[in-house]
């Protein structure tokens, strides 16, 4: 079975530039997660996705942050503009849930590589 | 809300030494689970444990076991003779279950664990 697949694995960008970041979860899962991870912090949900539509995003600044799930398969998480304080690591994750027995619950999250983002 | 903590930050230990990771959590649900990942240099989360808050009983899988204590809040992972290969940073993580429909996972700040040949 295929891991969830990112990229790009790096990007630097100056400050008020652009940045997207591509996700393709596991075949099947149909929910999707971006993490943020800062340096020296544990991962923080940014947004989550069941199919296309979005289940909670109460943590992602959405004056700059943007991610969409178009066809409920693969995803995208655009930054514009970036600020120094973004420079951290995304990553994408998906789970089977809503699934059938013990993972409509316990939902275990696969994770991909991450994005490494350097803003300077 | 959620929160999980883990108090140390980093544990440098000597091959074949035995190491336990601490994680203390707050809920407010009742029934809720509780994860650990390792996150290697390359940056994957790996899952390694899950356990229910209505199933204590703490198990043995190889060189890792783990102690879930409820009266204490507490969900600590053990690594018996260490190798260099356990070097990691180890994420403790929980997720509540409210009847809704986000499984949010909530994790601590890590623990790096260096294991010295």
């Amino acid at each position: 079975e295929a891991g969830v697949a990112q990229s790009p694995r790096y990007k630097i960008i100056e400050k008020r530039q652009s940045v997207a970041f591509w996700c393709n979860p596991i075949s099947g899962h149909a929910t999707l997660y971006w993490y943020q991870q800062i340096l020296g912090q544990g991962p923080k949900l940014l947004i989550q996705f069941q199919n296309n539509g979005v289940v909670d995003d109460s943590q992602l600044p959405k004056d700059r942050f943007s991610a969409e799930r178009l066809k409920g398969v693969d995803s995208t998480l655009k930054i514009q503009p970036a600020k120094l304080e973004d420079s951290a690591v995304y990553l994408c994750a998906s789970s089977r849930w809503p699934g059938t027995g013990a993972h409509q619950r316990t939902g275990e999250l696969f994770f991909g590589e991450g994005s490494r983002l350097t803003v300077l | 809300a959620q929160k999980v903590t883990q108090a140390q930050t980093e544990i440098s230990v000597v091959e074949k030494e035995d190491v336990t990771l601490d994680c203390v959590y707050e809920t407010r649900d009742t029934t809720y689970y509780l994860f650990w990942y390792k996150q290697p240099p390359s940056g994957e989360l790996v899952f390694l444990i899950r356990r229910n808050s209505f199933d204590e009983q703490n198990e043995i899988s190889g060189r890792y076991s783990w102690n879930f204590q409820k009266s204490t809040s507490s969900f600590n992972f053990t690594i018996t003779a260490s190798q260099v290969v356990d070097s990691a940073v180890y994420f403790c993580a929980l997720r509540g279950y409210s009847g809704g429909s986000n499984y949010k996972l909530t994790f601590g700040k890590g623990t790096l664990l260096t294991v010295n040949p």
